[in-house]
């Protein structure tokens, strides 16, 4: 059961390129999440998506766009890469009722 | 936004030692849980309290939730090479378990 899967694990970026972070979940849930994690910092919610066709502003959206393209899948954009968008990006899901959430394994992206 | 102050944030211990990991807030919160990550994975919920008060276990772990409900704390028994992690709180509730506020989460080394 594969769970949460983000593509891609790895990315380098020059400042001002753009990319798109994918998500997929094969659980059936309602909600997706993008995260960002940051040394001493936790995660911080960046956008979210409680149902399918909704999406609204995490903690940190700015410099960053979000589609729910359909149930299983939530992608992330970074339309204009900036070093302060170096980060580790934890896509995560939730089932409609119920507390747990699943996280990916993560993806490493820096912006030189 | 509400912040969750965790501490300490780095601990190193030997094998078979004790340690308790502090989360604290200044507002009341629904909910809290707790997190441990891996180096390379995202982070794996380990248990959400929800009473003032409460008391959860986890074989060596041993979760509690402030009567206040501003506080919480995670204490490891006799810890483990394999407990390494990091460990974080995230307060959310309701409808919002998945739009979490996160601590900055403890560094646990466990030396054999």
């Amino acid at each position: 059961n594969a769970g949460v899967t983000q593509t891609p694990k790895f990315q380098v970026l020059k400042t001002g390129q753009s990319m798109t972070l994918q998500c997929a979940q094969d659980m059936n849930h309602n909600s997706m999440y993008w995260y960002r994690q940051d040394p001493g910092m936790g995660l911080r919610l960046i956008y979210y998506s409680a149902s399918e066709g909704t999406t609204d502003k995490g903690e940190v959206p700015n410099g960053y766009n979000v589609s729910r393209l359909n149930k299983r899948e939530f992608s992330l954009r970074l339309e204009s890469a900036a070093p302060s968008q170096t980060s580790v990006y934890f896509c995560a899901s939730r089932a409609g009722s119920g507390n747990t959430i699943y996280f990916g394994e993560g993806s490493w992206l820096t912006v030189v | 936004t509400q912040l969750l102050e965790q501490s300490p944030q780095f601990l190193s211990i030997q094998e078979g030692e004790n340690l308790t990991v502090y989360c604290n807030s200044s507002s009341v919160f629904s909910s809290l849980q707790w997190y441990r990550q891996e180096p390379g994975e995202g982070p794996v919920l380990l248990v959400t309290v929800v009473t003032g008060g409460e008391v959860k276990k986890l074989k060596r772990l041993t979760f509690q939730f402030g009567d206040a409900r501003k506080d919480s704390s995670l204490h490891i028994t006799a810890a483990q090479p394999g407990d390494t992690g990091l460990y974080l709180c995230a307060r959310g509730g309701g409808t919002s378990y998945g739009k979490l506020t996160f601590g900055q989460g403890t560094i646990l080394t466990v030396h054999p």
